[in-house]
Formats: structure tokens, C-alpha cells, sequence
């Protein structure tokens, strides 16, 4: 079957860096998106990564390793408006989604 | 600049009632999604669209049925709705449904079912 898990909430300080990982199982692998959702918001594209490697996009980078089943968002230079849930999304060999349940990221001044 | 619209954004209803979600685009993509997200869960995939005439069962299609009648409009119906059905539904479009086709999300419709 397939799995995708995330932490469910992070905090961290205004100006700092944060990790979000996301490590996943499946049979068939077709890229691993990130996400942004502000509450009571729709989710918007972040990132996308089917190689191997960290994709890097302005204070936002995605780092994928399809061996360990694994990636991050990495956010730098943390502002209060990234305070959101970050979803991590797989898609599989049928280029089907399959959500993880989002991470909640409080920034902290 | 609309993107993908939906309506209404908020309903209450009664179990046993019925009601229909609509979902616009202006994109001229050729997929469309509707996702259901409830707290601690991912999105749950209900059904989906490859394109106007077409439509197909996600994850979770028990209780919905849809139409792409046309291809900027996806409509999610719930038939006799149950309280499993208060949910935030979202409506997506995609240019693409292969890996390269990011989903635009519209602002989510919250359903409440008493």
C-alpha cells in the first residue's frame, strides 16, 4: 500500500530556518509535491520533486530522496506569514495524489 | 484573475437533504478534482474529471455523484446527505493530470450536516 507521514505541528522563531520532513511508502512513484494551506484557505503549489536532490526556490527548497523514501521543505529566513500547514503529496504510478495529513507550522517572533 | 471558483462556501443541511456544489474554471484545463479534507486527515480524493463528458471515482465516492457537463464546470451532488458528509470540500483543476500538472484549488465550500 502507500503511506505518507508528516509531523503534525512544528514551531518555530521569526528569521529561523525549519525542516518539514516527509517520508513515504509506495509501490509506484511519479513525483512528491509540497503544498502551503493557510487556514481557512486553499492550498497552494510549493514545490515539486522527481529526481533526486534539493530544488531550490527562493526562500523555499525541496529535497527528495526516492531510495530512503524521504524529502523536506526547507524554509528559511521564516516570516510570520509562513504560518501555515504544509502538506506533502505523493503521486503514484497511476498519477493518482495521495495526501499526508499537513504539518502546522507556528512562527513564533 | 478568478482561477477556479466554487458555490456556495458554506451550507447547512439536514440529514436526508440534498444539495449540489459547483465548481467553475476559467483555465481551460482538462482535469477537475473534488477533495473533502477533515481535521488529522490528507485530502481524500472523491471524484475526478479527464475531461468534459468524463468523470471517475476517487478514493471516497460513497454518497456523491458528478457531472462535467461542460468543461469549465464540475458539480459534486450529494444526494441524502449524512453528518459523515460535514466536511470542506475543494474543488481542483489541472492542466495536466500527469506529474507536471501542479493543482489550482478553488477557496473550499464548508459543509455542515446536522
Amino acid at each position: 500500500g502507500q503511506n505518507i507521514d508528516q509531523p503534525t505541528e512544528m514551531t518555530a522563531t521569526e528569521g529561523a530556518i525549519v525542516q518539514i520532513n516527509c517520508t513515504y511508502q509506495t509501490s509506484g512513484f511519479n513525483g512528491l509535491f509540497w503544498y502551503q494551506q493557510h487556514a481557512g484557505e486553499a492550498p497552494t503549489f510549493l514545490s515539486y520533486n522527481v529526481l533526486d536532490g534539493l530544488e531550490e526556490k527562493g526562500r523555499f527548497s525541496s529535497f527528495l530522496s526516492r531510495s530512503k523514501g524521504y524529502s523536506y521543505l526547507l524554509l528559511k529566513e521564516l516570516q510570520m506569514k509562513d504560518s501555515a500547514s504544509y502538506l506533502c503529496a505523493l503521486m503514484d504510478s497511476n498519477y493518482q495524489l495521495i495526501w499526508g495529513a499537513g504539518t502546522k507550522l507556528i512562527i513564533k517572533p | 484573475n478568478a482561477g477556479v471558483t466554487q458555490t456556495p462556501k458554506f451550507r447547512v443541511l439536514k440529514t436526508g437533504q440534498s444539495m449540489t456544489l459547483l465548481c467553475a474554471q476559467d483555465m481551460n484545463h482538462e482535469y477537475m478534482y473534488w477533495y473533502r479534507q477533515d481535521p488529522g486527515m490528507g485530502l481524500r480524493l472523491i471524484h475526478y474529471s479527464v475531461g468534459e463528458g468524463t468523470t471517475a471515482k476517487g478514493e471516497v465516492p460513497d454518497g456523491y455523484n458528478v457531472s462535467r457537463l461542460k468543461k469549465q464546470n464540475f458539480l459534486l451532488g450529494l444526494e441524502s446527505a449524512a453528518p459523515s458528509q460535514t466536511s470542506v470540500y475543494f474543488c481542483a483543476s489541472s492542466y495536466s493530470g500527469r506529474a507536471t500538472g501542479e493543482l489550482f484549488f478553488g477557496e473550499g465550500s464548508r459543509l455542515t450536516v446536522l
